[in-house]
């Protein structure tokens, strides 16, 4: 079974749209987390969700916002797209400090 | 920036050869982590090693700490055309709520 699965894998969508990247970890994690990867491979922490505590990197825009349903959930909702969004999603979670668990990927394409 | 930095950025050897790869980081750290990402896909993690361990064995993996230097390396033995990949090392800072990603190496182990 999956350990962190996101969806969708790939996501193409216009300038202005807005768009909600899901994520789900099965591993009993108390601690979930967002990355930006960009063209260059650069990992850049976006949110950590800890027990309903969220932590936000300052850097990123307004225009991201992460929502929480249960602790097994970290969904990304994206408004207003930007062509310099485009990039590529990771979720990960975590038990406190120790070892992440990535998903896949969402490939984000803004045209 | 808590951002740690790797060297070389790209390295290209052949199979059954070692791989080196360095990791210096500028805070205080917590635990430091290895991870690795083939082409397209999401980061699988290696190895954590934690500020009061010096060196961890995984495998053909040999992670060192030296947190005087601050400085971390991954050592590959034999390696394989498999292992192709880039590989990141992160830091879990003393009092920070996520990890910081390095640079990366991409490394190309040639059959």
């Amino acid at each position: 079974d999956t350990a962190v699965s996101q969806t969708p894998k790939y996501l193409v969508t216009q300038m202005g749209n807005d768009k909600s990247i899901k994520c789900e970890q099965n591993l009993g994690h108390d601690t979930m987390y967002w990355y930006k990867q960009d063209s260059k491979k650069f990992l850049k922490i976006m949110f950590s969700y800890n027990n309903k505590e969220l932590i936000i990197n300052e850097t990123v825009p307004n225009r991201f916002s992460p929502k929480s349903p249960d602790k097994a959930h970290l969904n990304l909702h994206i408004n207003s797209l930007e062509l310099g969004d485009s990039a590529v999603y990771f979720c990960a979670s975590s038990h406190g400090r120790d070892t992440q668990y990535f998903g896949p990927g969402t490939r984000l394409t803004v045209l | 920036s808590q951002q740690g930095e790797e060297d070389p950025q790209a390295l290209s050897i052949q199979e059954g050869e070692n791989a080196t790869m360095n990791c210096s980081y500028k805070t205080s750290i917590n635990n430091l982590q290895w991870y690795r990402q083939n082409s397209g896909r999401g980061l699988v993690h290696l190895i954590l090693i934690r500020s009061n361990e010096r060196e961890k064995h995984s495998g053909r993996l040999r992670v060192t700490l030296d947190t005087s230097k601050k400085s971390s390396s991954l050592l590959i033995t034999a390696s394989r055309a498999a292992d192709t990949a880039s590989y990141f090392c992160a830091t879990f800072g003393t009092g920070a709520n996520n990890l910081f990603f390095g640079t990366g190496t991409r490394l190309t182990v040639i059959p």
